[in-house]
């Protein structure tokens, strides 16, 4: 069985600092996405990453994949209020069936 | 917006009830999906269909009954379902050729059994 681990669980933060979330694997992914979560909504997609070493940036965040595919951060530069919600990951095993496995998510806290 | 909705937004019913949770996407996809998202837990894979076809049932309890008539719309019957299956329950869809598995997900049901 595969599993994703995410640390931390709870962050809460100033708004205007920077951070780190994780998300880890003993397991190798074909590829691995990251979602964010507001109350009472569903899972957004933010970014796939794909390669081993992948880096991609979306506006001030900024995503890495680990070189051996089991692990990946996430990093927010300035963030801001709206950056709250849950930070979920979730891993792709490659296999013909479309299933992805997702760790328990990282709420975030922004506060003015 | 992502593509996907779902109805109702919430949901209350007895344990002796019978609903129906819909779910719609206008994406083009060909591969649906039933998730139940509980507190503290992962996303809870529950149903997979490919091409109209149920490709997985990860284990779920018969009072779930999955219905899918054509790839743009999923249902999810309930019956006599008890107080542990209330949770948030979340419809997906992904394009059945893979591209990395990337899903989109509907707003979700929030789902009460009293």
């Amino acid at each position: 069985t595969q599993l994703l681990e995410q640390s931390p669980q709870f962050l809460s933060i100033q708004e205007g600092e920077n951070l780190t979330v994780y998300c880890n694997s003993s397991s190798v992914f074909s590829s691995l996405q990251w979602y964010r979560q507001e109350p009472g909504e569903g899972p957004v997609l933010l970014v796939t990453v794909v390669t081993g070493g992948e880096v991609k940036k979306l506006k001030r965040l900024t995503f890495q994949f680990g070189d051996a595919r089991k692990d990946s951060s996430l990093h927010i530069t300035a963030a801001q209020p709206g950056d709250t919600g849950l930070y979920l990951c979730a891993g792709a095993d490659g296999g013909s069936n479309y299933k992805l496995t997702f760790g328990k998510g990282t709420l975030l806290t922004v506060n003015p | 917006e992502t593509g996907v909705t779902q109805t109702p937004r919430h949901l209350v019913m007895g344990m002796t009830n019978k609903k129906s949770l819909k779910c719609e996407q206008h994406l083009g996809h060909n591969a649906m999906y039933w998730y139940k998202q509980s507190a503290k837990k992962p996303l809870e894979l529950m149903f997979v269909y490919n091409f109209k076809e149920q490709t997985e049932n990860n284990s779920v309890p018969s009072r779930f009954s999955p219905e899918c008539p054509n790839s743009s719309h999923l249902f999810l019957h309930l019956h006599t379902l008890q107080p542990e299956d209330s949770a948030l329950y979340l419809c997906a869809s992904s394009s059945a050729e893979g591209l990395n598995e990337e899903q989109y997900f509907g707003p979700g049901t929030r789902l009460t059994v009293t």
